[in-house]
């Protein structure tokens, strides 16, 4: 059965790392795994993508292991903007796309 | 650049009355999405197109019927709405299905009463 978990919800304080963990047990082989982020009232944004191992970008750092059954958004010294429900996206078999259910953010001052 | 456009941003219908929600990108993007988001179930993929003139089911399609005559263009369809359709509405494009980016509307929020 295609599932994505994440956690319903994370509290931190501005300047903390936070890390966000998507556990996705049978990702097809060639798929991706994506995050979004999503303000009220707005559309996901795109935030960043990988296939394994690690990627980095000028806001986030994604986490992959070698079985690829997980993955951890990591976001350095969250401020409050950052304040936000995140979302993993996944592949599954020859035409599933599935969301996670989202990680509800909160960063405190 | 707009980007995706999705038409109207709120709408209140009665139950058994028809609509349609219509998605426009400007990126040439060939995919395009619909999705619907309730409550602690995250977004849910209602049906999704490759290209024009196709169209495929996704996760939840019952109830719902879509259209992409023109490449930019997306529409949903409610034939007759069910209270259970009361629900946020997002479209979203891509270069590709799989491993692209999508690139999302600020949704609609439809009320079926």
């Amino acid at each position: 059965l295609a599932k994505t978990t994440q956690p319903i919800s994370m509290d931190s304080y501005e300047g903390q790392e936070v890390n966000i963990t998507c556990s996705h047990n049978n990702i097809a082989t060639n798929d991706y795994i994506t995050w979004y982020q999503q303000f009220p009232s707005q559309g996901p944004r795109f935030i960043i993508q990988g296939y394994k191992t690690k990627v980095t970008n000028e806001v986030a750092s994604l986490f992959i292991p070698a079985d690829r059954k997980s993955s951890t958004l990591s976001l350095p010294r969250v401020s409050l903007s950052d304040t936000a429900v995140y979302y993993c996206l996944v592949g599954f078999g020859t035409d599933k796309l599935i969301f996670g259910t989202g990680t509800r953010l909160q960063v405190f001052p | 650049n707009a980007g995706v456009t999705q038409t109207p941003k709120f709408r209140v219908l009665k139950t058994g009355q028809s609509m349609t929600l219509l998605c426009a990108q400007d990126m040439n993007h060939e995919y395009m999405y619909w999705y619907r988001q309730d409550p602690g179930m995250g977004l849910r993929l209602i049906h999704y197109s490759v290209g024009e003139g196709t169209t495929a089911k996704g996760e939840v399609p019952d109830g719902y019927n879509v259209s992409r005559l023109k490449k930019q263009n997306f529409l949903l369809g409610l034939e007759s709405a069910a209270p259970s359709q009361t629900s946020v509405y997002f479209c979203a494009s891509s270069r590709g299905q799989r491993n692209q980016p999508q690139h999302f509307g600020d949704g609609t929020r439809l009320s079926i009463l």
